[in-house]
């Protein structure tokens, strides 16, 4: 069975960073592709950030994080991350983990972690 | 950039028959997923390809395109049904969400 778990998720302030890691299991994790998509509270789904299967270059960010945030992953650990840098209220949201067989796909998803940017 | 536009709401009785549409023209490009959200869960996705149906969705859910619009139907919708739909697409890296049907089963 395909497990995604997300952690690291928390309350930081304006500014603060935050990193957070999703552990996988049940799935070849190193030949998916890997994404955060986020939700902020009451809105829809945004898509963050994409990671191919071996971690090469390039990775994709959208352009509300773009040089904020940085996506990374291990897999000897089957771990992907994303390092949060200068955080904003705006990046307030619940941060899904999603797997991914080819790149742009959406195949399976965590069941998220909450991030609260708040003085 | 592109975008995917659908309807923010719409309602449907019990047993009837439901469609919520998807237009962008990063349709013509990729086929479309659709994902079912229920409050404080993750998404499901429940159409890819267009038109397929992975397994465990019920056969009520079905998807067709005509052009660049994709529609969800959902044939007898149930109680069950009632969640957020989004639309998703993805090309010459753009992934892009539609901005989410709230479809009310009453």
């Amino acid at each position: 069975e395909v497990q995604l778990l997300e952690s690291g998720g928390g309350l930081v302030q304006p500014g603060g960073s935050l990193r957070l890691s999703c552990a996988a299991s049940g799935f070849n994790f190193g030949i998916y592709s890997m994404t955060w998509v986020r939700q902020a509270p009451g809105k829809g789904l945004e898509w963050v950030s994409t990671i191919s299967g071996s971690g090469s270059s390039p990775t994709y960010y959208a352009e509300s994080v773009k040089g904020r945030f940085t996506i990374s992953r291990d897999n000897s650990r089957n771990r992907l991350y994303v390092q949060m840098n200068s955080l904003r209220a705006e990046d307030t949201a619940v941060y899904y983990c999603v797997a991914g067989y080819q790149l742009l796909d959406l195949d399976y998803w965590g069941q998220g972690t909450l991030v609260t940017v708040s003085s | 950039s592109y975008e995917l536009t659908q309807p923010s709401s719409m309602s449907v009785s019990p047993g009837q028959t439901a469609t919520i549409t998807c237009s962008g023209d990063i349709l013509a490009k990729k086929y479309a997923r659709w994902f079912q959200q229920k409050p404080g869960q993750a998404p499901v996705m429940v159409i890819y390809r267009d038109i397929q149906r992975p397994s465990g969705i019920p056969e009520r859910f079905s998807g067709s395109r005509s052009g660049t619009t994709v529609t969800l139907t959902i044939s007898g919708a149930q109680l069950e049904d009632e969640a957020d739909y989004y639309c998703y697409s993805a090309a010459d890296n753009n992934w892009v969400f539609g901005g989410g049907t709230k479809m009310t089963v009453l």
